[in-house]
């Protein structure tokens, strides 16, 4: 069974532009998470999908966003950069059925870099 | 406030010794709790624990989970340069945080050869 992919894996944009990431979750996995991780917060929860619909958001601003398309995949946006926002982000895939226990699995991440 | 604190946050070992990694927890509506580890990438999923699964083991790794104390241990026996890494603990909330993780700052392990 084929991992959670997420592109691209590297990324460098400067201050103002917009991003745009990508994850392709585990195959039969509804749900998928995003992560912020940065040396000085550690990771952090951005916000999850499910069947297309947000069902949970972080404390974040709203210049992140993302979205899940029909087939479980996802994008995550985050406009007008910010030199704060260089960092790995992760998204992770899970099956997401309400009542059950989930383990998330996570993709490699991609390294954004704001010069 | 739900939070995680993992200690210690740094670990210095040689090969072959045992250690303990410790994660508590302060989370109003407990669901699971989760350990991974994080080498170069991506944390690679270890242990997930729950009220009804409070010990789980694999090969030279095991853990268990205090539900009334509110903490879980990570055991490595035998330790290899292999295991080094950063070890996170993890829970799950229910209700309205589901699909959230809230994560610990992670134990950093170093095994020398």
């Amino acid at each position: 069974k084929a991992g959670v992919t997420q592109t691209p894996r590297y990324l460098i944009k400067t201050r103002g532009q917009q991003v745009t990431l990508s994850c392709s979750p585990i195959s039969g996995h509804r749900s998928v998470s995003w992560y912020q991780q940065t040396p000085g917060q550690g990771l952090q929860f951005l916000f999850e999908y499910f069947s297309e619909t947000q069902r949970n958001k972080g404390n974040f601003p709203g210049r992140f966003s993302g979205r899940q398309f029909s087939n479980s995949r996802s994008e995550m946006n985050v406009s007008t950069l910010e030199l704060g926002d260089s960092a790995l982000y992760l998204c992770a895939s899970f099956l997401g059925l309400a009542g059950s226990y989930n383990e998330q699995f996570f993709g490699p991440g991609t390294r954004l870099t704001v010069l | 406030e739900d939070k995680v604190v993992q200690s210690p946050l740094s670990l210095v070992v040689h090969e072959g010794d045992t250690v303990t990694l410790n994660c508590s927890y302060e989370v109003t509506n407990f669901r699971s709790l989760l350990w991974y580890k994080q080498e170069k990438k991506a944390p690679t999923f270890l242990f997930m624990l729950t009220s009804s699964g409070i010990e789980k083991k694999s090969g030279r790794l095991s853990s268990i989970l205090d539900k009334k104390e509110l903490f879980s241990i990570l055991n490595i026996t035998a330790t290899q340069t292999g295991d080094s890494a950063v070890y996170l603990c993890a829970f799950s909330a229910g209700g309205t945080s589901y699909g959230k993780l809230t994560f610990g700052q992670g134990t950093i392990l170093t095994v020398h050869p």
